[in-house]
Formats: structure tokens, C-alpha cells, sequence
């Protein structure tokens, strides 16, 4: 069965510092692979996804990630850190199974400080 | 465009009682929809797969009797707690399933029980 890893379940920056949250998969498939982001008390927002297609897949506020099948990686990286950013971020993976389930890391909470 | 509705947002019962909560998308029609749950800062977990029309596929170790889901219509899809123990309390989110756009996803904004 699939699974994700997300390293580091809080991670803390600078406001304008890189931000990097770390995500790895187990799969012999390449799957498809998302970051989703919540906000507290809210439902998840979709910042990007991978779909087999380009390795760089670039998403909302500034966010981009980078698929790479020789680490099974996909972290997820902003150039500069606003302080909108603080939130949880989640990485998901689709189910390998005959289902489109996904299934979602353990978190990672970022901070951004002033 | 693709929003789900998710509805209550917040909701307190007495230990006992049913609760009923409601995911509808609002400008798309959802075949399939899922239900979660989430704990204080832990990740989201699968309970079930709804489907229009159809019996809902539950997960492994999710009480079938105790959350009853309903998709009724290509809108809609309910989640009742039968039964409420302040064990129930949690953080549940549903997603709705864009068709044809592979593992395209809304989800609603959640609704927070509390059992008392």
C-alpha cells in the first residue's frame, strides 16, 4: 500500500526565508502526488498536484515542488516566506489500488516569524 | 468555480443524541465524495467513499452503523454520528470528486464536533 512521509512536523522561518517542507512516497509506480494546505478550522486547499507530466510542477501563492522518482521525493519549497504562510501543509499520494483515494501525510505546521 | 459546502461548521450534542452533517458541491456534480476525520494535530483520516446511488465503501475499523453516509443526489452526501460519545468529538472534512479531471478534489471547510 502507498504511503507519505512528511519530515519534520513543525518547521519554522524567517518571513522572506526559503521555505522547504519534505515529503517522500513509497511506490515502484510513480503516483500522482499533491500539498494541500489548511488553514485552522478550515478544510484543505489544493496548492499543487503531479501528474505524471513535468517534474516541476509550480502551484499557488509562490509554491512550486519538484517530483523526483530517484529520491521518491517531493518537497514542496517557496522562494520567500510571507507570514500568510503559517499553516499546516499536508502531502497526499493516490492510492495504488483499483480506488482514487488519496492518502495524506502526517503534516508539517509551519511558522513564519517576523 | 468548485465549491463544497460543508455544513454545520461548528456543532455541540449531548452524548447520546445523532447528528447529521451535510456536503454539498455547488457548481459541479459529484459522483463520488469522501469523508474524513481529523484529530488535533494529526492528519486527515479516510473513513469512507461515498457514492450517488450506491452504499458507501467504509474503511477498515470505521463502525458502519455508527456513521451512516447518504448520497442521495449528485450534490449531496450526509454524514449522521448515530449515537454520540464524547470519543466522536472530532474534526470532520469531506472532499467531492470533479469528474474528469483526474484526482481533482474540493474539499469543504470542515465541522467541528463536540460531544458533551
Amino acid at each position: 500500500a502507498q504511503s507519505v512521509t512528511q519530515l519534520g512536523s513543525h518547521v519554522s522561518v524567517s518571513e522572506g526565508a526559503l521555505v522547504l517542507l519534505r515529503c517522500n512516497y513509497s511506490s515502484s509506480v510513480p503516483p500522482y502526488l499533491f500539498w494541500y494546505v489548511q488553514y485552522p478550522n478550515q478544510g484543505l486547499q489544493l496548492l499543487l498536484k503531479y501528474t505524471s507530466a513535468a517534474t516541476l510542477v509550480k502551484g499557488i501563492n509562490g509554491f512550486e515542488a519538484e517530483f523526483k522518482k530517484s529520491e521518491t521525493s517531493f518537497h514542496l519549497t517557496k522562494p520567500s516566506a510571507h507570514m500568510s504562510d503559517a499553516a499546516e501543509y499536508f502531502c497526499a499520494v493516490s492510492d495504488d489500488g483499483a480506488t482514487n483515494k488519496l492518502i495524506f501525510g502526517t503534516g508539517t505546521l509551519l511558522a513564519v516569524q517576523p | 468555480g468548485a465549491v463544497v459546502s460543508q455544513h454545520p461548521s461548528r456543532v455541540i450534542c449531548k452524548s447520546g443524541t445523532s447528528v447529521k452533517i451535510e456536503c454539498r458541491s455547488l457548481d459541479f456534480q459529484a459522483t463520488t465524495m469522501f469523508w474524513y476525520r481529523q484529530f488535533p494535530k494529526q492528519s486527515l483520516m479516510l473513513m469512507a467513499t461515498s457514492n450517488e446511488g450506491s452504499k458507501a465503501t467504509y474503511e477498515q475499523g470505521v463502525e458502519k452503523d455508527k456513521f451512516l453516509i447518504n448520497h442521495a443526489s449528485l450534490t449531496l452526501s450526509t454524514l449522521t454520528v448515530t449515537s454520540a460519545h464524547p470519543e466522536d468529538s472530532s474534526f470532520y472534512i469531506c472532499s467531492a470528486e470533479r469528474p474528469g479531471i483526474g484526482y481533482g478534489y474540493t474539499f469543504g471547510s470542515g465541522t467541528r464536533l463536540t460531544v458533551v
